[in-house]
Parts: structure tokens; sequence; C-alpha cells
């Protein structure tokens, strides 16, 4: 059975450090994995989603890495905000329907 | 844009009482899901549907049924709610392109059982 791990749980950074959150997954034989950012008290927004045959994907300040093989996924951040504080979470998908999640990481970015 | 919108943000029902949470999606994605999400949990599923009228147990199916009569809509039911039902429900769908699929969550509607 797929298990998602993210560490850290949670993390406080001052404004404008750049960031890596962490992400792995115990089977590799995933098809995707897609990286979601969650406010308190909302439901989740999906930032990127990398394939399983991509090594990364970008979107703005944010970077996502994929190794597959060795089970394993990145999110990085770049010159941090507080707005970017929230929890990030990371989900992968295998040949069923479903996704498994890790338990997320809690940004804390200090002004 | 794809929007997946829950019909309520807050809910507070009596223990005993029949609750429906519902979902719409606008996309014309084939699955649907339903989670709930506690601290130190995490996101849970509770049922999943990938056709009208088709549906599959989660992780956590006791106490709460599904209904997919349609496939925009997709409403979890609670048969008779009780105080360890009180949560964070979070509805999503997903676009599934050959062994691509990817996620779209509403904004989830927090329920209180007292």
């Amino acid at each position: 059975k797929q298990e998602v791990t993210q560490i850290p749980a949670a993390l406080s950074v001052p404004e404008g450090e750049n960031l890596v959150l962490n992400c792995s997954f115990t089977d590799s034989a995933i098809y995707n994995l897609q990286w979601f950012r969650q406010d308190p008290g909302k439901g989740l927004t999906s930032l990127l989603l990398i394939q399983s045959s991509q090594r990364e994907q970008t979107s703005g300040r944010l970077n996502a890495s994929l190794d597959k093989s060795s089970g394993r996924s990145t999110l990085y951040i770049a010159a941090s905000q507080p707005g970017d504080s929230a929890t990030y979470l990371c989900a992968v998908k295998g040949a069923g329907n479903m996704l498994t999640f890790g338990g997320g990481t809690r940004l804390m970015v200090k002004p | 844009d794809v929007k997946v919108t829950q019909s309520s943000r807050y809910l507070v029902k009596r223990t005993g009482e029949k609750v429906f949470l519902e979902c719409v999606q606008d996309m014309d994605h084939e699955n649907m899901f339903w989670y709930r999400q506690d601290p130190g949990l995490g996101l849970r599923l509770i049922y999943f549907s990938y056709d009208v009228k088709m549906k599959e147990k989660g992780d956590i199916p006791e106490g709460y049924s599904v209904s997919r009569e349609k496939k925009e809509r997709f409403s979890l039911i609670l048969e008779s709610a009780s105080t360890n039902q009180t949560s964070m429900y979070l509805c999503a769908s997903s676009l599934v392109v050959g062994r691509l699929t990817e996620a779209f969550f509403g904004q989830g509607t927090r329920l209180t059982v007292v």
C-alpha cells in the first residue's frame, strides 16, 4: 500500500528565504504527483502537477521536482512571502483512481 | 477555470439528523470524491464515484452513503449524524487523460454535530 510522508510537519522562515518542502512515497509506480496549497479552513488549491515522465514543473516562484526511482518530490519556493503561509500537501496517483496524500507541511513565513 | 462547488461552507446539525452535503463540478469530470479532514489524521477518503450511479467505498465509509444521479453532482449523506462526524468535508473531482489525473477541490464544508 502506498504511503506518502511529508517532512517537516511544520516550518517557520523569515520573509525572503528560499525554501524546500519534501514529499516521499514508498511505491515508485506512480502515474503523477500533485502539489496543493490549503489555507486555514479552506479547500485545497492545485499548485503543480508532475507526470511520472517529467523531472520538474515550474509556476512562478514555485518549482516542483520528481525523482520517481528514489520516491521523492520537492517543492521549492523562491523568495518566500507572508502570503505563502499555508499548509502544502503532496498527493500521488498510481494505477487506481485514488490519490494518496501526505500529511502536509504547515509553512509560516514571518514578515 | 475548473469549479468544484460545495453547497455550504458551515453547517451545524443535531445528533441523529440526516445530513446532505452537496457537491457540483462544472467540467464534465468522470471521477468525484468525498474526503474528511481531521487534525493529525490528514485527508481520508470516504467514497468515490467513477460514473453516474457508480460508487466505491473509500477508507472510512461507515456511517455515510453517497448518491450520484447526474455526472456533475455528488452527494454525501450522513444517515444519522453523530458527534464523531464533526469534521471538515472536502469534495473533489478529477480529470483523467490517459494515465494523467489532475484533481480539483471544493472550498470545504465545516460540519459540526451537536
